[in-house]
């Protein structure tokens, strides 16, 4: 079964532009969260998506929002971009919210120069 | 919400010796705690998870204890070997599979296996 996949794996903006990553989860999952991993702050929850919802949020701005489509696959957006939005953004798709495992995708390294 | 702190930072330890690396949380709430290690460049690969319905838990040459009263867990990685070298996550959530709530990450621990 293939794993999940993340597109595209680098990207290169300028501030102020908006950015949208993808993920597509393991078949058959259909809950997919997104975290930010950086150097300073390490891995942070950003949000989780269920049946084309957003079930919950972490402490970051509303300049950061994410969709579900009905085959499961997610995209985050991210606009007005800043220096600091610079990190590693993961996907990890589980069966469902309350099952077990986390798995992970490769992550999208963005660099917001 | 969650607060987890995981100790050390960075822990190097001799091949064939063993090590530990030790978590603490802060929500009482809190009832699935994963460990991941994350290689170089790589993504975050689940190693070992435990619920908060188990105090123990071993597989191979990786183990997890849960003290659900001092509200702290460790990972304990027996005669290690070069291959374990990387960086070890530990994490919590109100749900298994990290449910509404998502996985708070501890900060990490670089684990450098010395031959």
């Amino acid at each position: 079964k293939a794993g999940v996949t993340q597109t595209p794996r680098y990207l290169i903006k300028t501030r102020g532009q908006q950015v949208t990553l993808s993920c597509s989860p393991i078949s058959g999952h259909r809950s997919v969260s997104w975290y930010q991993q950086t150097p300073g702050q390490g891995l942070q929850f950003l949000f989780e998506y269920f049946s084309e919802t957003q079930r919950n949020k972490g402490n970051f701005p509303g300049r950061f929002s994410g969709r579900q489509f009905s085959n499961s696959r997610s995209e985050m957006n991210v606009s007005t971009l800043e220096l600091g939005d610079s990190a590693l953004y993961l996907c990890a798709s589980s069966l469902e919210p309350n099952t077990d495992t986390q798995y992970f995708g490769p992550g999208t390294r963005l660099t917001v120069l | 919400g969650e607060n987890v702190e995981q100790h050390p930072s960075t822990l190097s330890v001799q091949e064939g010796d063993s090590a530990v690396i030790k978590c603490t949380y802060s929500d009482s709430a809190s009832n699935y705690f994963p460990w991941y290690k994350q290689e170089l460049g790589k993504r975050p690969q689940l190693i070992i998870d435990i619920r908060s319905n188990v105090g123990e838990k071993k597989d191979q040459r990786i183990a997890v204890t849960l003290n659900k009263t001092a509200k702290h867990f460790s990972l304990h990685i027996t005669e290690t070997q070069p291959e374990d070298s990387a960086v070890y996550f530990c994490a919590a959530s109100r749900s298994s599979g990290g449910g509404a709530d998502g996985l708070t990450f501890g900060k990490g621990t670089h684990l450098i296996i010395q031959p």
